[in-house]
């Protein structure tokens, strides 16, 4: 079975642009968390996606957003992006159960730098 | 004071060494998830437990519950052991992950 993909792996923004990164999580996972890693603030909760709807949101600004499609890839946007969205992005497939409950498994990351 | 608190930062290691990564968290839990996250980013789930032990291969993880504290203990360690070992805790009413900083692994040969 295919592991969980991200693309784009490597981004170059400016101040002030929008991104959009892609999920693609295992098949038959119908569960996508997204999670923003710096090296001040380490892992962070961004969202959680599940058949379609933001099932959990973290603490993170309105700019952040995403969504999910019927085939349970995952799709986040970042709008007028500041120096501080400088991070790597990741995203974790589960079946669509609780964390409590279930592994997750983690795609390689985009790392997103702005300039 | 983070609600998941790792210990040490840190850890340098002689190959075939023991090694110990403590992690103690505020908040009450239902689950715990280890992590390990190589050089380049990606982060592969070790394990995910809610009481006792669990072990895998030179990997041995613990929970008390009661104790809000959680190690993870790596046997005869190998230089390919290098890496960034994150806990992570599943919440009682929420199912939002929240992470501890990390403890930087470094095993010499």
């Amino acid at each position: 079975k295919a592991g969980v993909t991200q693309t784009p792996r490597y981004l170059i923004k400016t101040r002030g642009q929008q991104v959009t990164l892609s999920c693609s999580p295992i098949s038959g996972h119908r569960s996508v968390s997204w999670y923003q890693q710096t090296p001040g603030q380490g892992l962070q909760f961004l969202f959680e996606y599940f058949s379609e709807t933001q099932r959990n949101k973290g603490n993170f600004p309105g700019r952040f957003s995403g969504r999910q499609f019927s085939n349970s890839r995952s799709e986040m946007n970042v709008s007028t992006l500041e120096l501080g969205d400088s991070a790597l992005y990741l995203c974790a497939s589960s079946l669509g159960g609780s964390k409590r409950r279930e592994t997750q498994y983690f795609g390689p990351g985009t790392r997103l730098l702005v300039l | 004071k983070n609600e998941v608190e790792q210990s040490p930062q840190n850890l340098t290691a002689q190959e075939g060494e023991f090694i110990t990564i403590n992690c103690s968290y505020s908040v009450g839990i239902s689950a715990l998830h280890w992590l390990q996250q190589h050089p380049g980013g990606g982060i592969v789930s070790l394990f995910m437990l809610s009481s006792g032990k669990k072990k895998h291969g030179r990997l041995i993880a613990t929970i008390n519950i009661q104790e809000k504290h959680s190690s993870l203990h790596i046997t005869a360690s190998h230089p390919r052991d290098s890496a960034v070992y994150i806990c992570a805790a599943a919440g009682v009413n929420t199912d939002k992950l929240i992470f501890g900083t990390g403890t930087r692994l470094q095993v010499f040969p």
